[in-house]
């Protein structure tokens, strides 16, 4: 029944891992998010990809690597985990990537919360 | 830079009384407006959009668009408890772009 879902819900792991976020939508949307959320609630977006393709990649530590098997699937992985990445990372999806001009909105998933120690 | 802004709060209202939120966005080109409401320890859910000025209501929810002005806002009816939680401003611009959001104002509603 969930429309965007993530796994896990709840990371803790030590610095200097590697870690995979999955995040999964039965929308049918075409465009999907990577959005990290730090202590003070801000949302900042990291990645986006539309039909598999990337098409926005902001400032983020190479560390972090964005895949999409499929316009369904887009996971994370994160390799050598600092502290600083402690955070909400949250999956969205939008059914087309230009929002503005088709009034379409993004639909988020429930979150991963991601601590380093 | 596309900047989105909100006052973080908190803003406390007694139980019965209008909540208002505020937000101004800095690209003159915006074109769609989003209210998001997040629930501590959860995701951010939408519960307003609004594309042309003037007001928008939807149950005890009314957003109000000024686009000259640059202003969104989101006032609450008959606040209750339950309306406690950060609610986000979302902008959208035309082309290739994701939503912009602003910090979020925490609000909190006092029984």
């Amino acid at each position: 029944d969930t429309a965007v879902s993530q796994t896990p819900k709840y990371l803790v792991t030590q610095m200097g891992n590697d870690k995979s976020i999955k995040c999964e939508q039965n929308l049918g949307h075409d465009t999907m998010y990577w959005y990290k959320q730090d202590s003070k609630k801000f949302l900042k977006i990291m990645f986006s990809y539309n039909n598999k393709e990337l098409i926005i990649n902001e400032t983020v530590p190479n560390r972090f690597s964005p895949k999409s098997p499929d316009k369904a699937h887009l996971n994370l992985h994160i390799n050598s985990l600092e502290l600083g990445d402690s955070a909400v990372y949250f999956c969205a999806s939008s059914q087309d990537r230009v929002l503005a001009e088709l009034r379409e909105t993004q639909y988020f998933g429930p979150g991963t919360r991601l601590l380093v120690l | 830079q596309k900047e989105v802004e909100q006052n973080s709060g908190p803003l406390s209202v007694p139980e019965g009384a209008i909540a208002s939120l505020n937000c101004t966005y800095s690209d003159r080109v915006s074109q769609s407006f989003f209210w998001y409401r997040q629930y501590s320890g959860k995701s951010p859910e939408l519960i307003m959009s609004i594309y042309s000025n003037g007001d928008k209501e939807d149950g005890r929810f009314t957003a109000q668009l000024n686009k000259a002005s640059q202003y969104v806002s989101l006032l609450i009816r008959d606040s209750q408890p339950s309306d406690s939680a950060t609610y986000l401003c979302a902008v959208a611009t035309p082309g290739n772009t994701p939503l912009v959001f602003g910090k979020g104002t925490r609000l909190s509603v006092i029984a």
